[in-house]
């Protein structure tokens, strides 16, 4: 299956800053790339849909001023909590590919 | 919205087969997935079906029934590593937005020796 880089894998930050995430697809080129949170013991909800080239779009109740997205490349798309909270801590994960979605590792991102 | 319902928990013992039942409501339906996550961790591809019918991958098979909204994941000869989070997932269109998934909340299968 196709191969979803995602970095860090891990990040503790104290509440305040702003924390970079990165997800690369690796063997395909994708010009749709997908982030979810994930909360302990909750499914994958939707965050937003990367759009290479475009904006990127939200799904509701997600802040687009406080999750911002750059999909600048095919390969290549960025997710940045800014003003990170405590109640920003959780499994952030992207996906991508055609049909069959393939997900990145995941960031487990704790905002103390 | 999608309704995506399956059961929260099931329990099985090793070498034995378990079914885990997937129902679903949404519009313009484009196939449904079968994820398996263990804790801390992505979840791993495991099927996807676009037609009626069942699909054979090894130990594990996926069946859908589009017409009743219906798909189940069955895993057969189950091995303790088996133990995991399985999470269903509908693919539906959304304007022109393609591939977008819809998440169950993901069924904790226990395999006991």
């Amino acid at each position: 299956g196709a191969v979803v880089s995602q970095h860090p894998s891990r990040v503790i930050c104290k509440s305040g800053t702003s924390v970079k995430i990165e997800c690369r697809s690796l063997d395909f080129q994708a010009t749709t790339m997908f982030w979810y949170r994930q909360f302990p013991k909750q499914s994958l909800m939707l965050m937003a849909t990367s759009n290479e080239g475009s904006k990127a779009t939200y799904e509701q109740g997600v802040e687009k001023d406080k999750f911002l997205i750059n999909h600048a490349s095919l390969t290549l798309s960025t997710l940045t909590v800014t003003s990170a909270h405590p109640e920003d801590s959780s499994f952030y994960i992207c996906g991508g590919g055609a049909n069959e979605q393939f997900f990145g590792p995941g960031t487990r991102l704790t905002v103390l | 919205g999608q309704n995506i319902d399956q059961p929260t928990e099931m329990t099985a013992t090793e070498g034995a087969i378990v079914q885990i039942n997937c129902t679903y409501q949404t519009s313009g339906f484009n196939g449904l997935f079968w994820y398996q996550q263990h804790a801390g961790e992505a979840p791993t591809f495991l099927s996807y079906n676009v037609l009626d019918g069942l699909e054979e991958k090894g130990r594990f098979s996926s069946f859908l029934s589009r017409s009743k909204g219906y798909s189940y994941l069955l895993l057969k000869e189950l091995q303790m590593k088996d133990s995991a989070s399985y999470l269903c997932a509908v693919s539906a269109h959304r304007g022109s937005t393609l591939g977008r998934l819809y998440f169950g909340r993901g069924t904790q299968l226990t395999v006991w020796p």
